[in-house]
């Protein structure tokens, strides 16, 4: 079963434009985490949150955290016509029996023009 | 230092046949995780191993099964194929309750 859900399915911008795409869960998380995946290849990690952190970066990329309202967001800035890609997040749930058994969502597709 | 790697990289079967896919954890990964992609949909786990033993499974039937070796490698295997089993298997390796680093994937396609 898919715990994410996210949101949107497709989006498609111009290079140099900012890209958003939200996650929404169900359950209580250790963390979350985003994933790229190119063409149906394998799965790019990107970044880590841990469910007491709000906000991280790294490079272009911005996530944020909200466990009340149980959903994360990804921002990519200054997009590039390489970040063309699935992007999906994953729930690693809290209280499970295997700590590390990742949820993800269906992703979103990003397109970005030249 | 070694990626995860995955063999074979495409495979065709067909309904009823037994598949093996290999796993190469990467180097200093004790944990080995199995996804099934289903076309257009995220993975979902099938299962994980810590230091060769079963370490939580999700919602797959016992056909499907797995081993860890010494040197944290793995095999996933398939029995009795269906054709809803066709998709990309993807392996990722970890330390354990850390990131995981996936594969390429093993695009099984049964017939």
């Amino acid at each position: 079963s898919q715990q994410g859900e996210e949101d949107p399915q497709a989006l498609s911008i111009q290079e140099g434009e900012n890209a958003t795409m939200n996650c929404s869960y169900k359950t209580s998380i250790n963390n979350l985490q985003w994933y790229r995946q190119n063409s149906g290849r394998g799965l790019v990690h990107l970044i880590l949150i841990r469910s007491n952190e709000r906000e991280k970066h790294s490079g272009r990329l911005r996530v944020t955290l909200d466990t009340s309202k149980k959903s994360s967001s990804l921002l990519i800035t200054a997009s590039r016509a390489a970040d063309t890609a699935s992007y999906f997040c994953a729930t690693d749930d809290a209280g499970g029996t295997s700590y590390g058994k990742l949820t993800f969502g269906q992703g979103t597709i990003l397109t970005v023009h030249p | 230092e070694t990626g995860v790697t995955q063999s074979p990289t495409h495979l065709i079967k067909t309904r009823g046949q037994q598949v093996t896919l290999r796993c190469s954890s990467q180097s200093g990964h004790n944990t080995v995780s199995w996804y099934q992609q289903a076309l257009g949909q995220g993975p979902q786990f099938i299962f994980q191993y810590y230091r060769e033993e079963e370490n939580g499974r999700g919602n797959f039937p016992p056909r499907f099964s797995g081993l860890q070796f010494p040197n944290y490698s793995s095999e996933l295997n398939v029995n009795a194929l269906e054709l809803d089993d066709s998709a990309l298997y993807l392996c990722a390796s970890s330390q354990r309750w850390s990131e995981q680093y996936f594969g390429p994937g093993t695009r099984l396609t049964v017939t």
